[in-house]
């Protein structure tokens, strides 16, 4: 157990629909990564949170935006949804400059 | 070309054997390299870390690292059933809180 919460674990919705994904860091961590995972791609980094602010942007969609809470809890929103952003959805945390990144369980999203 | 490269495998070996397991990158900037294993529907798991040049062991486990050919490398010694999994090599440009940048993975099947 990597100490990383992610939820849902599983979540099917139809296009067009929005989703909320939850993470939580482990405990002192302030970094909070969002990556995407599928078949043809591999791991895609999505975007960053440093302490409650943005710090790096990846291969993120315009329909897909992240906060990071004053708890440092972090949510992915993914709206008008496609068939392909069918895929896990992974949030890592690490320490202030740490480089080890710890993943959390991931939440496989499905979209019909 | 992708900045990691990665062969897909899949890769079976019998159990006891030596496995090698290689990632190629174009992009010497690279300075942090890193080994995941990741079981079928879990997040992935940090296995190996390394800076820069040389060798690191961790038990069954020895990580290379060759900057002036651009080329990682994870050994298996005496190869378990369960060290079945996908194996994701992983690199980082800097210190600090940065972005990882993935391998599709290798995927390992060790038969007992």
């Amino acid at each position: 157990d990597s100490g990383v919460t992610q939820t849902p674990k599983h979540l099917i919705t139809a296009t067009g629909q929005r989703v909320t994904l939850r993470c939580s860091p482990r405990s002192g961590d302030l970094s909070v990564y969002w990556y995407q995972q599928s078949l043809d791609q591999g791991l895609q980094f999505l975007i960053q949170y440093y302490n409650g602010e943005e710090r790096a942007k990846g291969n993120i969609l315009e329909r897909f935006s992240a906060q990071q809470f004053p708890d440092l809890h972090s949510e992915l929103n993914l709206s008008s949804l496609e068939l392909g952003d069918s895929a896990l959805y992974f949030c890592a945390s690490t320490r202030d400059r740490n480089n080890e990144q710890f993943f959390g369980p991931g939440t496989r999203l499905t979209v019909l | 070309q992708k900045e990691v490269e990665q062969d897909p495998g899949p890769l079976s070996v019998p159990e006891g054997a030596i496995v090698s397991l290689n990632c190629t990158y174009s992009n010497s900037a690279f300075q942090y390299f890193m080994w995941y294993r990741q079981y079928s529907r879990k997040g992935p798991e940090l296995l190996m870390y390394t800076y820069s040049s040389g060798n690191k062991e961790d038990g069954r486990f020895t990580a290379q690292v060759d900057k002036s050919s651009k080329y990682i490398s994870l050994f298996i010694r005496d190869s378990q059933p369960s060290d079945s999994a996908t194996y994701l090599c992983a690199m980082r440009r800097n210190s600090g809180n940065t972005p990882l940048v993935f391998g599709k993975g290798t995927r390992l099947s060790v038969i007992a």
